[in-house]
């Protein structure tokens, strides 16, 4: 099976550009998604697909892939921002899941 | 408003049985793939299976094949994920998340989260 590997933490200053990477082989055929899991709650899907952000989440979200490479990237990050962001996509080798490990993104 | 609730915290023994549910509502419930997630405390998201619920067609990750069962009361718009003989390594938090498109052609979307179960395994 495959597997997805981000950064255990990044940081950034308050307003600034972040982005945080995703990489795995599946992703060189499989877009990956992206979630936000805020302390003491569920996840929310954040990012889908090539770059799409379901209703009510800000434009300061973007995705973005390169090779096996896929990236979530916050222009201008906010204070609410700061939680833990996991992708995911499926398996190249069959109908299974993959999430990656989680970056705890940290805004300062 | 579309929503899956989850059932509320469980505390066991090791060795005992345990089933948890995730109601759907707001939707046709019979359309999309639910899918079981376990977060371990302070790790992250793992995988553990898929059911549909018109068929009960189901997949399991291999990390979890043979550990819990999968099962569905359409009737009732109902996902279960049940263990026959817990361990204190069960100890997480459970989600169930509804799969957003079909499952073979699908980019393994969950667009909508249950709230949580905490399960507590300890003797």
């Amino acid at each position: 099976s495959s597997e997805l590997t981000q950064d255990p933490a990044v940081s950034v200053a308050l307003g600034q550009t972040v982005r945080i990477t995703c990489q795995g082989d599946s992703l060189r055929n499989y877009y990956a998604n992206w979630y936000q899991q805020k302390p003491g709650q569920a996840p929310v899907l954040l990012i889908y697909g090539k770059n799409n952000r379901p209703s009510g989440i800000p434009d300061r979200f973007s995705g973005s892939r390169s090779g096996n490479t896929t990236s979530l990237t916050i222009t201008g990050a906010q204070a609410e921002d700061e939680a833990d962001y996991y992708c995911n996509s499926r398996d190249s080798s069959d109908n299974h899941v993959v999430f990656g490990g989680g970056t705890k993104l940290t805004v300062l | 408003e579309v929503q899956l609730v989850q059932s509320g915290a469980e505390v066991k023994k090791p060795g005992k049985s345990l089933k948890i549910s995730c109601k759907g509502s707001g939707y046709s419930f019979t359309s999309y793939w639910i899918a079981w997630v376990r977060q371990m405390p302070g790790k992250g998201l793992q995988w553990m299976a898929i059911i549909h619920p018109d068929d009960s067609d189901t997949r399991y990750s291999p990390s979890f094949q043979g550990q819990v069962t999968l099962s569905v009361d359409k009737s009732i718009s109902t996902a279960y994920l049940q263990w026959s003989s817990l361990k204190a390594s069960d100890t997480a938090i459970y989600y169930c998340a509804r799969l957003w498109g079909p499952l073979d052609t699908s980019g393994m979307v969950f667009d909508i989260w249950g709230q949580g179960t905490m399960v507590t395994v300890f003797s």
